[in-house]
């Protein structure tokens, strides 16, 4: 079973630019998360799909960030424009509801994005 | 507010030698935690989920316990080896009925030391 595929794997822009990131989660599974990763700290969430539905993305900033899953599978997750304080590792997760699955959550390899 | 603690924040130790992980949350109302290992420049990789019913779970030379009543986890690393080296992260999923923001510690760098 293929896992949870991103890309690109690397990033840099300049200041400004704008860039896209791109998630395919795991097969059937209904939950995406887009998650940002600072150096030494834990993931934070910045939205979660339920579907193609947007149902948490209260730590989006919305001023440059948007994302979108238009057909309840993959998604993309935008930055424009970037700002130095962006750079960081964007991750992806899945997770299904099956009995004993618990909405155990699966990631992506992350996007590690650098802005200059 | 959940927060999620893990202390030591980086740990080294010597191979062979067994080991335990700490991770502490300040809502008891969980509905389950989950450990990850992230190597380097890689994305996390699950290696146990405690529901919130449950008191341990093995893997392997992993075992994980959970203690909701004091707000703690532990992951217990059985003979490390080099290949152990790791981030070591906890995530906790809270008992909301609905909402299910998961919040993460900051995870425990280990060294195993050949």
């Amino acid at each position: 079973e293929a896992g949870v595929v991103q890309s690109p794997r690397y990033k840099i822009i300049e200041k400004k630019q704008p860039v896209a990131f791109w998630c395919n989660p795991i097969s059937g599974h209904n939950t995406l998360y887009w998650y940002r990763q600072n150096l030494g700290q834990g993931p934070e969430l910045l939205i979660r799909y339920e579907n193609e539905e947007a149902v948490d993305d209260s730590q989006l900033p919305k001023d440059r960030f948007s994302a979108e899953r238009l057909k309840g599978v993959d998604s993309t997750l935008k930055i424009q424009p970037a700002e130095l304080g962006d750079s960081a590792v964007y991750l992806c997760a899945s997770s299904s509801w099956w009995a004993g699955d618990a909405y155990e959550q699966y990631f992506g390899p992350g996007t590690r994005l650098t802005v200059t | 507010k959940q927060e999620v603690t893990q202390i030591p924040a980086a740990l080294s130790v010597p191979e062979g030698e067994n080991l335990v992980l700490n991770c502490s949350f300040t809502d008891s109302a969980i509905y389950n935690l989950q450990w990850f290992r992230q190597d380097p420049g890689k994305g996390l990789t699950s290696l146990l989920l405690i529901q919130s019913s449950q008191r341990e779970q093995t893997s392997g030379r992993l075992n994980a316990s959970l203690d909701k009543s004091s707000g703690r986890s532990t992951l217990y690393i059985a003979a490390s080896q080099p290949g152990d080296s790791a981030t070591y992260l906890c995530a906790v999923r809270p008992d909301s009925g609905g909402y299910q923001k998961v919040t993460f510690g900051t995870g425990t760098k280990l060294q195993v030391i050949p």
